[in-house]
């Protein structure tokens, strides 16, 4: 079975850093596209970035582009979400999730708050 | 990118069907056949349900269905059982990007 496991969630405050990590289990990371996707409290899913199977190309939604960064690990197969520059709006939690046309494996999610 | 619209509720008796709609633009769900269907229940990850416009992961149930036409994809929960009950989400691929819609909370009644 597929199973995918987040981690690096907590509180941060505005204008600081996370990373967040995720490693999978049934599958390798390294050699999937992958996705971030985030969920407001009470709110719905948005889409938030992007990395391809080569780790060649990223994508990032207009709301987090220049202050998150996605990339892979190879040596330990897991994959990241640097949070920069963190606003209140980036209170989420954020979930990986496999795939490029339809994401389907999902983690369980890790919650982010930002706040002072 | 914006959201692609779907009613916020939509609410049937058990044994009955209820379709929920999402609609979006050409560049999205007009504009390729990649849109996908999530369920959600409380406090849970999401769940893909469909594929590819009509397509079940393996394990889904045939009770559930969707179908596009134009800018406007559709979902059928037929046969409505207590735990269908939960919210949904429409989902597309945009040229790399995906956009997800607003999300519709089906009540089973």
């Amino acid at each position: 079975e597929e199973q995918i496991l987040e981690s690096g969630g907590g509180l941060a405050q505005p204008g600081g850093s996370l990373r967040l990590t995720c490693v999978a289990s049934g599958f390798n990371v390294i050699k999937s596209d992958m996705r971030w996707v985030r969920q407001a409290p009470g709110k719905g899913l948005e889409w938030v970035s992007l990395i391809n199977v080569a780790a060649t190309s990223t994508y990032y939604a207009d709301s987090v582009r220049g202050r998150f960064t996605i990339s892979k690990d190879t040596s330990s197969g897991a994959l990241s979400l640097d949070l920069n520059s963190l606003k209140a709006e980036d209170t989420a939690v954020y979930y990986c999730a496999k795939g490029w046309y339809h994401l389907d494996v999902w983690g369980k999610g890790t919650a982010v708050t930002v706040s002072s | 990118q914006s959201a692609l619209t779907q009613p916020p509720s939509a609410s049937g008796s058990p044994g009955q069907s209820v379709t929920i709609s999402c609609t979006g633009t050409s560049s999205d769900v007009g504009g390729y056949n990649y849109v996908s269907w999530y369920q959600q229940h409380p406090g849970k990850a999401p769940k893909l349900i469909i594929y590819e416009v009509t397509k079940r992961p393996s394990g889904v149930p045939a009770r559930f269905s969707g179908s596009k036409s134009g800018n406007t994809a559709s979902l059928t929960v037929s046969r409505l059982q207590t735990d269908d009950e939960a919210d949904y989400y429409c989902g597309s691929y945009a040229n790399s990007n995906y956009v997800f819609g607003t999300g519709t909370k089906i009540i089973v009644l």
